[in-house]
């Protein structure tokens, strides 16, 4: 039974390149979480996507940065003319649903994506 | 005021000591909660979720006090592999329901 899986584990853009970021979510779930962890901080909610859907982009930056999840494949984080501020551990988590009052609504996390931009 | 606020540490204990580290939120809204383990360069895990009532699973027992708004986590008879930095995590249902996490506190098990 496959955890979140996120790749690549490892990613080295120079600036003004675009990253890609991949994740598969658990088998069984529909909810996709994204957030951003730098140096010394906590994690950072970016976005939360279901099938097709984006439901919460309310802590993704304004510009550069984009978050899909297609009915079919992963969710992919697309972040455009990387900067040197960008480089961070990009973690994304799968829940089976959304809903608070139900304990399915835990979220698990994978490996990450470390990006560093050169 | 930070939504979630935690001791950063490092706590540094002994092999078998019992620690608490504690976690406020400003929601009073606030619905679950959670305590999440990270070791150094991987990803969150799941350590256990905090009910109203409190809850133990083996040496480990987690308190909700609403009225206070603040969460614990106590640690019994800490091992060496217990060395994580861990997490309180509080959701929040403005907008949409999503996690906010608190920045973390260290926690170094001494031999």
């Amino acid at each position: 039974n496959a955890g979140v899986m996120q790749n690549p584990r490892h990613l080295v853009r120079r600036r003004g390149q675009e990253a890609r970021l991949r994740c598969s979510p658990m088998k069984g779930h529909s909810h996709v979480y994204w957030y951003r962890q730098l140096p010394e901080e906590g994690l950072k909610f970016m976005v939360y996507l279901q099938k097709e859907n984006i439901i919460d982009e309310s802590g993704m930056p304004k510009e550069r940065f984009s978050a899909e999840f297609p009915k079919e494949g992963p969710s992919i984080l697309r972040i455009q003319q990387v900067v040197r501020g960008d480089s961070a551990a990009y973690f994304c988590a799968s829940s089976k649903t959304g809903n608070p009052r139900t304990h399915t609504d835990t979220q698990y996390f994978g490996p990450g994506t470390r990006l560093t931009v050169l | 005021r930070k939504e979630v606020e935690q001791d950063p540490g490092p706590f540094n204990v002994p092999e078998g000591a019992t620690v608490a580290f504690n976690c406020t939120y400003s929601n009073s809204a606030s619905q679950s909660f959670f305590w999440y383990r990270q070791d150094c360069r991987k990803e969150p895990k799941l350590l256990m979720s905090v009910y109203s009532s409190g809850n133990e699973d083996g040496r480990f027992t987690a308190q909700l006090n609403r009225a206070s708004q603040y969460i614990s986590l106590l640690i019994r008879d800490s091992k060496l592999s217990d060395s994580a930095t861990y997490l309180c995590v509080v959701t929040t249902t403005s907008g949409t329901y999503k996690y906010i996490f608190g920045t973390g506190t260290r926690l170094k098990v001494l031999a």
